[in-house]
């Protein structure tokens, strides 16, 4: 069966320092694989999705960048965090199947 | 993609069934609608999808009007862990299943 790891479940980090989440998954091959923000009180917001390796479309422009170097890790980073990047950010994958997130990372800047 | 509207809120009795409703008036003939829920500090849970037909499976069931216009979602012991943000989202199917575009959705409170 396929399962989604996220790591780390929690993160704090102060203002202007840098950021990297990392997604894998294992049980498929060549996954369509997204990273989803969402703000406290707030919806769900696509921020980059990626259909191969390599490649990445950006849906909002924004402080941060993500890169799938292996076909099933998805990698969410930034250089230089901002107070507003704070929030639950899920990553999830599909393969012709209905989307299925992961337990996501909740980031707080501070 | 379609919009859909759903109520705010909605609570349920346990042990009761739970029945959330979903309108979606400008639903295309190859769009589906699918279900998702969130418990709180979680990632979105997949629940159910379909097209026209009736779907039922381990979790809940998708009624869908004859038009397709409007759906509901029902949980049929509903429990207090089913306490839970519910999403209604149509798309297109396969396609690019993870765009996506969830909506504030419903919160279910189940109460004892």
């Amino acid at each position: 069966s396929q399962t989604i790891h996220q790591w780390p479940a929690t993160l704090v980090q102060p203002v202007g320092s840098p950021l990297s989440l990392e997604c894998t998954v294992e049980g498929t091959s060549n996954p369509n694989l997204y990273w989803y923000r969402q703000a406290a009180g707030r919806g769900l917001q696509l921020l980059f999705y990626s259909v191969g390796i390599g490649q990445i479309s950006s849906e909002v422009p924004q402080n941060l960048s993500a890169s799938r170097p292996q076909d099933r890790q998805f990698i969410l980073s930034s250089k230089k965090l901002l107070l507003s990047d704070s929030g639950f950010y899920l990553c999830a994958w599909a393969d012709n199947s209905p989307l299925h997130f992961g337990n996501g990372t909740r980031l707080t800047v501070t | 993609d379609a919009k859909t509207t759903q109520p705010t809120s909605m609570d349920c009795a346990e042990g009761r069934a739970a029945n959330l409703p979903c309108n979606h008036s400008t639903i295309s003939g190859n769009e589906y609608v699918y279900w998702y829920r969130q418990i709180h500090s979680q990632g979105p849970q997949y629940i159910i999808h379909g097209l026209k037909n009736n779907e039922t499976n381990e979790m809940a069931s998708l009624i869908i009007t004859e038009d397709r216009k409007s759906s509901t979602l029902i949980l049929p012991h509903a429990t207090l862990r089913d306490t839970a943000v519910y999403y209604c989202i149509v798309r297109v199917y396969p396609g690019n299943t993870g765009k996506l575009i969830f909506g504030q959705g419903t919160t279910l409170q189940v109460k004892p």
